[in-house]
């Protein structure tokens, strides 16, 4: 079956530093994957999407890159602030249904 | 537009009642999704709709799950006969094309005594 896992263990690093996590899928090629934020008690926000064909992607101080060889897709924030504490999930896609990981959860020290 | 709502934001009830929620998806938007998310975990898919065609629903679904989507608007999620079991976050999401991102309200929290 489809399975995408995270680094259940929270990241913790100083302000101003670069922040990345690691999404591992397996036993898929997946068409696309979506990293979300997820705040406590509030619905998963969307940040960035990649595709199969893609190597990298950026918004402003977000970074995706997507290694099909290593079946890996890393997420870095750079400048990290504060304000950027908060669980961010990976999910990978073909057609419309997402399959998410855990998330992984980040604290950005002041 | 001010995004996906859902209603009520809190449930609680007692093991054997049963339950309905409510979402209002974006209104542009004909595709939409149920989710089922509990501590610690990623949201875990339920069920799809496109416009008011239920296209999918998880094998993870009990027969005391149904959801609709009348006339392709709102949807409602109802579950039958609740067990404790069933106490989770139920998000909705809703998206304009398959594949695309996915805009998610703010969820039910449902607990089940």
């Amino acid at each position: 079956s489809q399975k995408i896992e995270q680094n259940s263990e929270a990241l913790n690093i100083q302000e101003g530093k670069t922040a990345t996590l690691t999404c591992n899928y397996t036993n898929y090629s997946p068409a696309y994957l979506q990293w979300y934020r997820q705040d406590p008690g509030r619905g998963p926000v969307f940040l960035l999407l990649i595709r199969e064909n893609e190597k990298e992607k950026r918004k402003e101080r977000l970074k995706v890159t997507f290694d099909t060889t290593l079946k890996q897709s890393l997420f870095h924030i750079t400048a990290s602030q504060p304000a950027d504490s908060a669980t961010y999930l990976c999910a990978q896609g073909d057609s419309y249904k997402l399959i998410f990981g855990s998330g992984t959860r980040l604290l950005v020290r002041p | 537009d001010t995004g996906v709502s859902q209603d009520p934001r809190h449930k609680i009830t007692k093991r054997g009642q049963n339950v309905t929620f409510r979402c209002d998806p974006i209104s542009e938007h004909n595709r939409l999704y149920w989710y089922r998310q509990t501590l610690g975990q990623g949201p875990e898919f339920l069920t799809y709709f496109q416009n008011e065609a239920q296209l999918e629903k998880s094998r993870l679904l009990s027969d005391r799950f149904s959801a609709e989507r009348p006339k392709g608007s709102f949807s409602t999620l109802e579950i039958q006969r609740t067990e404790q079991g069933d106490s989770a976050m139920y998000l909705c999401a809703s998206s304009l094309v398959a594949g695309d991102e996915q805009f998610f309200g703010p969820g039910t929290r449902l607990t089940v005594l």
